[in-house]
């Protein structure tokens, strides 16, 4: 019973360098998204997919990029990091709103800790 | 567009006590689901409840229950007989059954039990 599964769980870079948050869901799900969370501002949004090969932005998407080759995997590249980008990030995912019977509700990973020197 | 409004940063409640988180939301959409999840200390993101727009009856789960009312666009969340292990940050979310179908949070609410 895998779930979500994000990689790293804590990073720390230095300003200017690059790096890949990985997640990976093994439900199936078609809907898979990355949100980070900052104290007093709640869950934000970055980015998300409906399906493999559909991506779309967020509220906060500038800085981070997405791909979606295949359902599983969703990764979050962090292109040149910045000390704004020091956050927890959380990738989720769920079935399309209003196939799963239940409300769509999303799957968290468990959260990967960055730090932006 | 859609946005989520909960205007309580922290309670704090007596264990044993029930005690009501308050949500309100914004939309022009007719058909939405709203989403509370808890994130204990230890951080993951736990999803307790789910309202549909267009649910008749206020849905329940065991000790939580969610307090919808549609003409306010509210969706607290009550808890009964709380207990310790309630203390955590809690977020209200929504999201739209149409388009994207993107899910926004509030700024959450730290619940704090008192013995």
């Amino acid at each position: 019973n895998a779930g979500v599964t994000q990689t790293p769980k804590f990073q720390v870079l230095k300003t200017g360098q690059s790096m890949t948050l990985q997640c990976a869901q093994d439900m199936n799900h078609e809907y898979m998204s990355w949100y980070r969370q900052d104290p007093g501002m709640g869950l934000r949004l970055i980015h998300y997919s409906v399906g493999a090969g559909i991506t779309d932005q967020g509220e906060v998407p500038n800085g981070y990029n997405v791909s979606r080759s295949t359902t599983e995997d969703f990764p979050l590249r962090l292109l040149s990091a910045a000390p704004s980008q020091t956050s927890v990030y959380f990738c989720a995912s769920s079935h399309y709103y209003g196939s799963s019977g239940r409300g769509g509700e999303l799957f968290f990973g468990e959260g990967s800790r960055l730090t932006v020197l | 567009a859609q946005k989520i409004t909960q205007t309580q940063p922290g309670m704090f409640v007596q264990e044993k006590e029930a005690v009501t988180l308050d949500c309100t939301y914004d939309t022009s959409d007719q058909s939405y689901g709203l989403f509370w999840y808890k994130q204990p200390s230890s951080g993951e993101m736990i999803f307790l409840i789910y309202q549909g727009s267009y649910d008749e009856q206020n849905a329940t789960e065991g000790r939580y229950s969610l307090n919808f009312q549609k003409a306010r666009k509210s969706a607290n969340l009550v808890i009964s007989a709380s207990q310790l292990g309630d203390s955590a940050m809690y977020f209200c979310a929504m999201r739209l059954l149409q388009g994207a179908q993107k899910l926004v949070f509030g700024q959450g609410t730290r619940l704090t039990i008192n013995p």
